[in-house]
């Protein structure tokens, strides 16, 4: 298909190992998206790429987590030493550009892959 | 920071109209955006509104904004149970796009 694409769909780790989630965006979409949806937190930014620009990691909850973007397409998020709290539903999306123009602001999100950390 | 807030649950009788509403704090946001939620996948833009309008209807949708008291609100007329799902209000906040909690609907039959 030609969504924004996300695996594992699930992801069940013991607590202090590392996990790598990974999104495939639409092609051709210059920014890519993390978030974390937990339980009663509602949708909480983490990261994002634009093109070749360095990317904002203002959101991201403390230095376990990181990400990369290769190539400009496919990104990774990475956990080490997974916690408890980290249990979270991890959301990418993509979008055309970062552009002013609303619609070519919108964001394509993937199912999302549910990390539950024992 | 910026803050975007909306309350949790809604439920609303089958043929009836929803109205979620929605509050955010940056007077500056230039884009306001309602996306939708459905079990099991991701969120899809529903629509969105530049923050020079009042009101933008796209079919069963309202969009509502008072920039005076930052207040946005989705009106969906004739809610059926497809439109059973979670609705995030979001804002513009310079290259990002800041999300709300997410308002849960709940269509009773």
């Amino acid at each position: 298909g030609a969504g924004v694409s996300q695996s594992p769909s699930n992801k069940v780790t013991e607590k202090g190992k590392d996990v790598e989630l990974r999104c495939d965006p639409i092609s051709g979409h210059t920014a890519l998206y993390w978030y974390r949806q937990s339980l009663g937190q509602g949708l909480e930014f983490l990261i994002y790429f634009q093109g070749n620009s360095a990317p904002d990691k203002s959101g991201l909850p403390s230095d376990r987590f990181s990400a990369e973007r290769t190539g400009g397409s496919v990104s990774t998020l990475t956990i080490q030493r997974t916690q408890q709290e980290d249990s979270a539903v991890y959301l990418c999306a993509s979008s055309l550009s970062m552009a002013v123009i609303g619609v070519d602001n919108e964001q394509f999100f993937g199912p999302g892959t549910r990390l539950t950390v024992l | 920071g910026e803050d975007v807030e909306q309350s949790l649950f809604l439920s609303v009788r089958e043929g009836d109209s929803s109205v979620i509403n929605c509050t955010y704090t940056d007077s500056s946001s230039t884009y306001l955006y309602w996306y939708k939620q459905e079990p099991g996948a991701g969120l899809q833009l529903l629509t969105y509104i530049f923050s020079n309008m009042d009101m933008k209807q796209d079919q069963r949708l309202t969009v509502l904004l008072n920039k005076k008291d930052k207040h946005l609100s989705l009106r969906i007329a004739d809610t059926q149970t497809g439109d059973s799902a979670i609705y995030f209000c979001a804002e513009k906040d310079g290259d990002k796009i800041i999300f709300g909690k997410g308002t849960r609907l709940h269509i009773l039959p």
